[in-house]
């Protein structure tokens, strides 16, 4: 079946930091991939997307390349700042069909400090 | 900008009582979705509903679980003997028809505390 691993938490970096959370996936066929944040108390947020192998997403700074030959989908962020904590979580969508569920991973909690 | 709204944000119930969560999805939207999140875990899907049928279900969405759209606005999943495994974030995503269009767009969740 499908599945989404991402590195465990928690990530604790200073401001100005660079990000990298790691996530890979198994999927067959060509999967849609997702990073959804969640703020402290909140809900999911979409932060970025890719559709297609090669594809990058970004959003706020942040960055995430669809790479299909190590089925990964990392996502990066140069300078972090303290608003950036959250937890970050990688998902997948199976295939650009409509209707299809998303598979998340267990999800990296950022914490940035000042 | 449109979104999906939620209520209650937070529902608390004794154990064995009935539960009807609700969610109001983006207006043009067609396929509905439950996910939910226990406490410090991942997130895991529970059903998926289009057309006014339910197009996939997770193992976890048993017969405790069912959902409605009862009007063109509104979608509820209802527990209806709540356990206390049951605690958990619940989420309600929604989504376009078109198949470029594949992002869910998520509520800020409902907190179901069973005691």
């Amino acid at each position: 079946g499908n599945s989404v691993t991402q590195m465990e938490g928690p990530v604790t970096l200073s401001e100005e930091a660079f990000l990298t959370i790691n996530c890979t996936y198994t999927a067959t066929g060509y999967p849609s991939l997702f990073w959804y944040v969640q703020y402290p108390g909140e809900g999911l947020q979409l932060l970025l997307k890719a559709t297609k192998a090669d594809d990058k997403g970004s959003n706020k700074g942040f960055e995430a390349t669809y790479r299909k030959e190590t089925t990964s989908f990392h996502l990066e962020k140069g300078s972090v700042q303290v608003s950036d904590s959250a937890v970050y979580f990688c998902a997948l969508s199976p295939s650009k069909a409509a209707g299809n569920k998303l598979t998340f991973g267990g999800g990296t909690r950022v914490l940035v400090k000042p | 900008e449109p979104e999906v709204t939620q209520t209650p944000s937070h529902q608390v119930t004794q154990m064995g009582q009935e539960v009807i969560l609700r969610c109001v999805p983006i207006s043009n939207h067609l396929y509905f979705y439950w996910y939910r999140q226990i406490l410090g875990q991942k997130v895991e899907f529970l059903v998926s509903f289009y057309n006014n049928e339910i197009s996939e279900k997770s193992e976890i969405f048993d017969d405790q679980f069912s959902v409605e759209r009862p009007d063109g606005s509104n979608f509820t999943l209802k527990i209806r003997s709540t356990k206390l495994e049951d605690s958990a974030m619940y989420f309600c995503a929604s989504k376009g028809v078109l198949a470029v269009t594949d992002t869910q767009y998520f509520g800020p969740g409902t907190r179901l505390t069973v005691l």
